[in-house]
């Protein structure tokens, strides 16, 4: 069974651009939950989606959003990007609104 | 009151040796306790996990012991090897509708020959 896929891998952006993330949960999987990951903050959680509604959402400003599709694949959307938000951006899927979460590889934002 | 501490920041144990990593937490409508190991330009990938209804799992040689009354629980590796050389993170999460992890800072383990 392949695992969670996000795309794009790299991402190069400039101040006050926005960026989309995709992500691919593992098939039959229906819980998305995003994350964002730095050196100095860590691993903190930004939202979930579950049947196509967001459940649970994290301490960020409203500039980031995201949204679930009927096929469990999730957006997750950032505007006007600042420096800080350079960061590994994972995507984790479980199968329904159970605990086990199993993660994708990132997509590494860098913001110039 | 959301916070899990995680202990120490960085770990190198030789080949062979038993590698300890600990965390604690405050919320106690935590009830998901998961490790995941990441190795650098990768996920985390969950390694084992445990519930409060236990007091220690064990899968090969990663074992989870939880101390419910210390709000405790640490990652033990057994027969450590140079493929375990990894960041190590513990996390929380609590009951149905708020799975959301909260994790712990990471600990880089560096296994030597």
């Amino acid at each position: 069974k392949a695992g969670v896929t996000q795309t794009p891998r790299y991402l190069i952006k400039t101040r006050g651009q926005q960026v989309t993330l995709s992500c691919s949960p593992i098939s039959g999987h229906r819980s998305v939950s995003w994350y964002q990951q730095t050196p100095g903050q860590g691993l903190q959680f930004l939202f979930e989606y579950f049947s196509e509604t967001q459940r649970n959402k994290g301490n960020f400003p409203g500039r980031f959003s995201g949204r679930q599709f009927s096929n469990s694949r999730s957006e997750m959307n950032v505007s006007t990007l600042e420096l800080g938000d350079s960061a590994l951006y994972l995507c984790a899927s479980s199968l329904l609104q159970g605990n086990e979460q199993f993660f994708g590889p990132g997509t590494r934002l860098t913001v110039l | 009151q959301q916070q899990v501490k995680q202990s120490p920041q960085s770990l190198i144990v030789q080949k062979g040796g038993i590698s300890i990593i600990n965390c604690a937490y405050e919320n106690t409508a935590f009830d998901y306790f998961p490790w995941y190991q990441q190795f650098p330009g990768k996920g985390p990938a969950l390694l084992i996990a445990i519930r409060p209804d236990v007091s220690e799992k064990k899968e090969g040689r990663f074992t989870i012991s939880f101390n419910k009354s210390a709000k405790q629980f640490s990652l033990h590796i057994m027969d450590s090897q140079p493929g375990d050389s990894a960041t190590y993170f513990c996390a929380a999460s609590g009951d149905f509708g708020n799975e959301k992890l909260t994790f712990g800072t990471g600990t880089r383990l560096t296994i030597i020959p």
